[in-house]
């Protein structure tokens, strides 16, 4: 099993739509996860921290479920402007970040 | 508010040389790391250092070599330019091991 991994996609969905991606992970221990998203040939971003009791940040809901290990992003009223990769990213060890493939969105109009 | 800065953007290596990848933060961050990313895939870690002095092997280490000398600067050397390692590398700095901070990237093609 691969220490992160994500559907690729690609996610093709239409402006306002709400759309979801999950994130799997396989290290038991890891204690800290985010979401990245990364523009077509720019440096990752931190979109944001994911919490164990889950957290929001306008349309952008983080969940974390430590017991099947995997965290999910979900994306409402989608925006042309959402249309990246987005990156999940497990700590493998304290200091040891791992970063899933990526999943790619394109919102269309 | 310079950040993360990489040098160069962008190098074209024959097989066999050498070169160093620059990284340089301004924030006093004690974590530093460096990626590669190789086309359709994720980030794999290669080395990263928690202070001045300090590194450790990422995922990925081999062909790859880092110093730590002081806070600000984390170079990344190849000693012994490969194809496999064509690739973006992706240098990043955090206070902690948590949210990152990432420089533009420096593309390199070994030919």
């Amino acid at each position: 099993r691969k220490e992160v991994e994500q559907d690729p996609g690609p996610f093709n969905v239409p402006e306002g739509a709400t759309v979801a991606f999950n994130c799997t992970y396989s290290n038991s221990a890891s204690q800290s996860f985010f979401w990245y998203r990364q523009d077509c040939r720019k440096e990752p971003k931190l979109l944001m921290s994911v919490y164990s009791s889950g957290n929001e940040d306008g349309r952008f809901t983080a969940q974390l479920n430590r017991a099947s290990q995997y965290i999910s992003l979900l994306i409402r009223d989608s925006k042309l402007s959402d249309s990246a990769t987005y990156l999940c990213v497990v700590n493998y060890n304290n200091n040891d970040m791992r970063f899933g493939a990526g999943t790619r969105l394109t919102v269309k109009p | 508010n310079a950040g993360v800065t990489q040098t160069p953007k962008f190098r074209i290596l024959k097989i066999g040389q050498s070169m160093t990848l620059q990284c340089t933060q301004d924030m006093n961050h004690n974590y530093m790391y460096w990626y590669r990313q190789d086309p359709g895939m994720g980030l794999k870690l290669i080395y990263y250092s928690v202070g001045a002095g300090i590194t450790d092997k990422g995922e990925v280490p081999n062909g790859y070599n880092v110093s730590r000398s002081t806070t600000e600067d984390f170079p990344l050397r190849l000693e012994l330019a490969a194809p496999s390692q064509t690739s973006v590398y992706f240098c990043a700095s955090s206070q902690k091991p948590t949210a990152q901070h990432f420089g533009d990237g420096t593309r390199l093609s070994i030919l």
